[in-house]
């Protein structure tokens, strides 16, 4: 077990750039889920994905912002012609799985993505 | 729906205890609690599921009153390592987790 592992850890862009961020999650992990935080605030739900499929998108994420996750592995999360509100950390955490409220949806962050939109 | 966390902050001295508490309006399957340092990822502590079933990793202890829909982390004995800040993560039965604004927890020597 070697822990969710995300790429780059930082990323420095111009406004109206695209950025693509990458999440491994833990092996055997079939949930992984981003979020964003911004300074001072907890983690904001963004999407998530069981396997393959994306199974939720937040009403909050503009169409700037897709996520895939091919083959039930890694994810990739890009926004496109970036924003200065976009600056945020984007984290990505992942869990075991299993029904609602049971004992595998604990979920485990990986170090983050902190991007700087100038 | 965001929890509720309060307080926004506490300054505890080490050996000192502290509890943090986290309410939602809206009915709860589990609650998750993180710890985050500053410029780190937040680090899972503990989930407490409907039922009362706890998981824990480290030795901070929790309590989840599914009738009220409040939930509370307790701080015994602090150490200096536990200073951060504190995230209760709510779940609604859809997976994802609600956050509250966090709890800032400084212990001094």
């Amino acid at each position: 077990d070697t822990g969710v592992s995300q790429n780059p850890r930082h990323k420095i862009t111009k406004r109206g750039q695209n950025v693509t961020f990458r999440c491994d999650p833990i092996s055997e992990h079939n949930r992984l889920y981003w979020y964003r935080q911004t300074l001072g605030q907890g983690p904001e739900f963004l999407t998530y994905f069981q396997n393959e499929a994306q199974l939720e998108k937040s009403r909050l994420l503009s169409d700037r912002f897709s996520a895939e996750r091919p083959k039930g592995s890694f994810s990739t999360l890009e926004i496109q012609r970036t924003e200065q509100g976009d600056s945020a950390m984007y984290l990505c955490a992942s869990s075991l799985g299993g029904p609602p409220g049971g004992p595998y949806n604990e979920q485990f962050f990986g170090p983050g993505t902190r991007l700087t939109v100038l | 729906q965001q929890p509720v966390q309060s307080p926004q902050a506490v300054i505890l001295r080490e050996g000192e205890d502290a509890v943090i508490n986290c309410s939602s309006s809206k009915a709860l399957y589990s609650v998750h609690w993180y710890r985050q340092k500053h410029g780190e990822a937040p680090v899972f502590l503990m989930i407490l599921l409907k039922g009362g079933e706890q998981k824990g990793h480290e030795k901070i202890s929790a309590s989840f009153n599914e009738k009220k829909q409040q939930s509370s982390l307790y701080l015994t004995a602090s150490q200096l390592s536990y200073s951060g800040t504190y995230f209760c993560g709510t779940e609604i039965g859809d997976y994802k987790l609600s956050f509250g604004a966090g709890t800032t927890v400084t212990v001094r020597a």
